[in-house]
């Protein structure tokens, strides 16, 4: 399977403030994904980053706030904009391996916003 | 639009004893069925996966999952639960065509004592 490196794995941000999280396959990979878990909660899928074309994101989350990059098939970046105490989540990326459709996640990265 | 219920916010089994942790989904056409683990401050896991196939699918660290298509579940089970065992279980659905969007369920605390 995938391996996938994400970093950082937790920072704790001052509001108004932005953090660029960064995730990096180990091998090429059509579609990565970037998701959101908040408190006590499920995860919630924030947009789908495909390499050479713009994220697609989900409803409730714009690019203005949650601009993503990605330059190659291996690495990705996440970056949570002008942060707000609501923002403090743990944020993972994803990625489809294989020709079986399994999903392999990063370590996450737990934010805290102050 | 797919879905996934996990009815049990908490599910508590002395070690040992059998463990079943509930799912159920909605998609549109055949779906494509997930289990994942979540110990505390680590990423998602990876414990197995219903394709296409038996409907009996075993997984790591001794789990396994039964599809029923009429009942549309795909429950986890354990035959003897281990202390180790406790933790954040998460189903998750995408259907078998189409976009390849992951979609969670809320997740089942699992809890096992000794």
């Amino acid at each position: 399977s995938a391996v996938i490196s994400q970093k950082p794995s937790r920072d704790i941000c001052q509001r108004g403030t932005s953090l660029t999280i960064q995730c990096q396959v180990d091998s090429q990979v059509t579609m990565m994904f970037w998701y959101r878990q908040q408190p006590g909660q499920s995860l919630t899928l924030i947009a789908t980053a495909n390499q050479g074309s713009e994220a697609t994101y989900e409803s409730g989350f714009v690019i203005d706030k949650f601009p993503i990059s990605r330059p190659n098939l291996t690495f990705s970046t996440l970056t949570v904009s002008n942060m707000s105490p609501e923002d403090s989540s743990i944020y993972l990326c994803s990625v489809i391996w294989g020709e079986r459709y399994g999903y392999t996640f990063g370590s996450g990265t737990r934010l805290t916003v102050v | 639009a797919q879905s996934v219920a996990q009815p049990e916010d908490q599910v508590n089994v002395a070690e040992g004893n059998p463990l079943t942790v509930k799912c159920t989904y909605s998609v549109s056409g055949n779906p494509y069925l997930f289990w994942y683990v979540q110990y505390p401050n680590r990423g998602l896991q990876f414990l197995l996966k219903y394709i296409t196939g038996d409907n009996l699918v075993k997984g790591s660290y001794g789990f396994e999952a039964e599809f029923n298509k009429s009942q549309t579940s795909f429950h986890l089970k354990k035959p003897s639960a281990l202390v180790s065992d406790s933790a954040l279980y998460f189903c998750a659905v995408r259907p078998y065509t189409g976009f390849q969007k992951l979609v969670f369920g809320t997740g089942t605390r699992l809890l096992v004592s000794p």
